[in-house]
């Protein structure tokens, strides 16, 4: 199974600030990548996917980068509705899997 | 609105086998697959299998002879059924869309509420 590895485990920031999120995976995954967000006690939403295009009604303070095996999220200006975990998933062949979490919390 | 409501039990007896329904709305599963994903605090969130628009299924070779999607289109529901749970299997079930009708990128683009699993006697 593809391990995918996020970085770092958990952040802390404050409102307006930017801040980076990254995912590893062990192999070359090569653009089959998405990111999620989840609120605590609530579904994972769908942020991007095939690594850097947003979802639909994702503010575009959300990006997403990377190709192969590094991939990294960025979260510019900071709201108050954007802390919460966030996980990567890659989707090149089976199993699918998950990055084990980034918690963004307030600072 | 695209919605998926997830019904089932909240306990299971170890050994007993764990069903789920999710009904879809706003959306057809003669055109979108529909994917299962579980959530635990130990194992985080791991993928299970899905069901395609054409009723073909994939699954995690990890649960694959436990595990079973059917669906019935005409009453907009997949039917998610594991078997021999055990404590470990204590989790929060998902069902999930697939973002596009294909399955060429299985992402999820809409998740149900969950439902919340634990094993136990």
């Amino acid at each position: 199974d593809i391990q995918m590895t996020q970085s770092p485990a958990s952040l802390s920031a404050s409102v307006g600030e930017t801040v980076t999120i990254t995912c590893r995976a062990s192999e070359n995954i090569y653009s089959y990548l998405a990111w999620y967000q989840q609120k605590q006690g609530k579904s994972p939403q769908l942020l991007v996917y095939n690594a850097k295009t947003l979802a639909e009604g994702v503010p575009s303070r959300f990006s997403g980068s990377g190709s192969g095996t590094q991939f990294s999220l960025k979260i510019n200006s900071l709201q108050p509705e954007d802390f919460g975990s966030y996980y990567c998933q890659h989707h090149y062949g089976t199993p699918l899997t998950f990055g084990a979490g980034t918690k963004l919390e307030l600072k | 609105q695209v919605q998926l409501k997830q019904s089932g039990p909240s306990l299971v007896q170890p050994s007993q086998s764990l069903s789920i329904t999710c009904t879809v709305s706003g959306f057809s599963l003669t055109s979108y697959g529909v994917h299962w994903v579980r959530q635990s605090p130990g194992k985080g969130l791991e993928w299970l299998g899905v069901i395609w628009r054409g009723g073909s299924t994939d699954y995690n070779a990890a649960f694959m002879s436990r595990l079973s999607i059917t669906k019935d289109n005409s009453k907009s529901q997949v039917f998610f059924k594991m078997n021999s749970l055990q404590a470990d299997d204590t989790a929060i079930y998902y069902c999930a869309k697939s973002l596009y009708g294909s399955s060429l990128y299985w992402y999820f683009d809409v998740w149900g509420a969950g439902t919340t699993v634990t094993v136990s006697s």
